[in-house]
């Protein structure tokens, strides 16, 4: 099935630029997105790619897609406390099964 | 979330007894999934339903999982018996223009 990895933790000091990375297996996968989840609450969608794209920007969020690696990272520039939260990557194909990596938590040092 | 609103958010039981838990989802949407998060393996999907009709519940552990989802607004998961091993927070979803919107969850510790 869809194997889909992400590092566990990455730590970063306040307005310095974050990137969250995230390599999967399945490249038939249509829809690629990144979900935040803070502490206690459900995960919300951040943004999302498709996989005819190499790269998205959405204000502080820049979103990188090389389909050849199978690679998906988010960046997030000038990071500030309250993003610390879980960021997950996750999958979808043509069918509606959506696929979590594990999370990254990310850590912002004021 | 007000999209998705679960019951109970916090659950304390003992094993071997029944657990249910709720989901009431803005009706109007065709797809509601399930998923269980957990440390050790993250967030895992159970089962989803399609129209009030289970597609695919591959995702389920075993035959104490069950779920309904008797109309479009309404779903429980239920767990009989539970286990300390089904500790873990339980995610209701919907999705809509591709986007899955999720329930805050109901937190799960059995005994």
């Amino acid at each position: 099935g869809e194997d889909v990895e992400q590092s566990l933790f990455l730590s970063v000091r306040e307005g310095d630029s974050s990137v969250i990375n995230c390599t999967y297996t399945d490249s038939s996968s249509t829809y690629l997105y990144w979900y935040k989840q803070e502490p206690g609450a459900g995960l919300q969608l951040l943004t999302y790619i498709f996989s005819n794209m190499d790269m998205k920007q959405d204000q502080r969020l820049t979103v990188l897609l090389n389909k050849k690696d199978k690679h998906l990272s988010l960046r997030i520039a000038d990071t500030q406390t309250g993003d610390s939260a879980i960021y997950f990557c996750a999958l979808r194909g043509g069918g509606f099964k959506t696929i979590f990596g594990a999370g990254t938590r990310l850590f912002v040092k004021a | 979330d007000a999209g998705v609103i679960q019951s109970p958010r916090h659950e304390v039981t003992e094993m071997g007894q029944e657990v249910t838990l709720r989901c009431k989802p803005i009706s109007g949407h065709d797809y509601l999934f399930w998923y269980r998060q957990t440390m050790m393996r993250g967030l895992e999907l159970l089962i989803y339903f399609n129209n009030n009709v289970p597609i695919d519940d591959s995702g389920m552990p075993e035959d104490r999982f069950s779920a309904k989802m008797p109309n479009a607004s309404f779903s429980t998961l239920k767990i009989q018996p539970s286990e300390p091993r089904d500790s873990a927070v339980y995610f209701c979803a919907f999705l809509y223009t591709g986007e899955l919107f999720f329930g805050e969850g109901s937190r799960l510790t059995v005994l």
